[in-house]
């Protein structure tokens, strides 16, 4: 099993639609998870931080599930301009700088 | 503006060539990372740097070199050792473990 997994989709949807994304994760102790955006053949910008008690950042929504073991981002009135691919990283905090990069859900919003 | 600079953003190298990738950052921040990006996989983690003058492999260091002389630079070569050279490699820093990693731009090695 790989230790970050996300479906790398596409998934196309509609320009205005509510879009939503899973990313499972294998360990357990895992203590920090992000969400990263990457245009293609760009850098992965950061989207935001993923925190314990789900945080919201205008029309983007994360949470956790620390039982089940994954996080979600959910975008609602999707834009032209959402269209990109959506990393999930998820970092362990026991010592080590690593952190672990799923291959990234690719979503279209189409006009 | 605070941020992280790679040069240059295109290379072009031939087989045996050692080759520098160039990452500048004015963040601030303690620690530097190198990734490579191949089509349809992760990042994958060549090197870390959690101080000056220090450094750790990461998954994919053979082939790799890296120095820490200055907090604001992390200098990667890519030497003929690596059998897979053609890659597209991400910068990143970060303030500390298990905070976001901020990313360069890239740059885009092609080695033939």
């Amino acid at each position: 099993r790989k230790e970050v997994e996300q479906d790398p989709g596409p998934f196309n949807v509609p320009e205005g639609a509510t879009v939503a994304f899973n990313c499972t994760y294998s360990n357990s102790a895992s203590q920090s998870f992000f969400w990263y955006r990457q245009d293609c053949r760009k850098e992965p910008k950061l989207l935001m931080s993923v925190y314990s008690s789900g945080n919201e950042d205008g029309r983007f929504t994360a949470q956790l599930n620390r039982a089940s073991q994954y996080i979600s981002l959910l975008i609602r009135d999707s834009k032209l301009s959402d269209s990109a691919t959506y990393l999930c990283v998820v970092n362990n905090r026991e010592g080590t700088y690593k952190y672990i990069f799923g291959t990234g859900t690719r979503l279209k919003v189409l006009a | 503006d605070g941020g992280i600079t790679q040069s240059p953003k295109y290379l072009f190298r031939k087989e045996g060539q050692n080759v520098t990738l160039s990452c500048e950052q004015n963040l601030n921040h303690d620690a530097m990372y190198w990734y490579r990006q191949d089509p349809g996989q992760g990042l994958r983690l060549i090197y870390y740097s959690q101080i000056v003058n220090d450094f750790q492999k990461g998954d994919i260091a053979e082939g790799y070199s890296v120095s820490r002389e200055k907090k604001e630079s992390f200098p990667l070569t890519v030497t003929s050792a690596q059998k897979n050279p053609t890659a597209f490699y991400l910068c990143a820093s970060s303030i500390g473990t298990g905070t976001e990693q901020y990313f360069g731009p890239g740059t885009r090695l092609t080695v033939t």
